[in-house]
């Protein structure tokens, strides 16, 4: 079965840290590019970042460049995202998203069940 | 880039549910659709303007022309309540932009 499985979510007071983690399944991590996005409580969805199939050309939303990190460690078929310098609206439910292979437009074929992260003091 | 969509569509069982999504020149852009259900995570209904993905029923479809896409269900049912996003790649930026979404209540 094809699946992603998000990882390491929690309650963070803010200026702290996460390292969030996305599990593949089912298919060869090393052939999608993949994309990170971001749900606030009762808001829609915000594109957080991309990362090609290499690692070594990344993307971010102006809302968390710089404080954000995404990397990828093909050979255990995973994907990760740092959060640093967090703050209360960073709160929400984290996705990641697999990228339909060899297409310009991005569509997001196949999504994680999403991972938790509420930062507050 | 900013994609518009309307907040809310209202329809009744058995009708047409017309959701829109605005953006400037948005032809030129290829537009996805996702349909998120309360508490679920989002599934590609609609990619490149008007390509249904295996499995989606074809009363949803949807069309993309000048600075506006489209997206149709018909035989609306009590099911497809839920919140729809439409979703650009802006070359220009490198980014994805997402929709605002649009909730769809069936009366």
């Amino acid at each position: 079965d094809v699946q992603l499985v998000e990882s390491g979510g929690d309650l963070v007071q803010p200026g702290g840290s996460l390292r969030l983690s996305c599990a593949a399944s089912g298919f060869i991590l090393s052939a999608y590019e993949m994309h990170w996005v971001r749900q606030a409580p009762g808001k829609g969805l915000e594109w957080i970042g991309h990362i090609n199939l290499g690692g070594d050309i990344v993307h971010y939303a102006h809302s968390v460049e710089g404080r954000f990190s995404i990397s990828r460690d093909n050979a255990k078929n995973s994907l990760f995202l740092q959060l640093n310098s967090l703050r209360a609206e960073d709160t929400g439910l984290y996705y990641c998203a697999r990228e339909i292979a060899s297409t310009y437009y991005v569509p997001f074929d196949i999504w994680g069940p999403g991972t938790v992260v509420v930062v507050s003091s | 880039y900013v994609l518009t969509q309307p907040p809310t569509v209202t329809v009744a069982p058995g009708k047409t549910a017309t959701i829109t999504c605005g953006g400037d020149d948005l032809e030129s852009n290829s537009v996805q659709w996702y349909q998120q259900k309360a508490g679920q995570a989002p599934v590609l209904v609609i990619s490149n303007d008007k390509d249904r993905p295996s499995g989606i029923p074809e009363r949803i479809s949807a069309s993309n022309s000048g600075n506006t896409a489209t997206l149709s269900i018909s035989g609306v049912e009590a099911g497809d309540e839920a919140d729809y996003y439409c979703q650009v790649w802006d070359s220009g930026s490198d980014h994805v932009v997402f929709g605002g979404g649009t909730k769809l209540t069936v009366l």
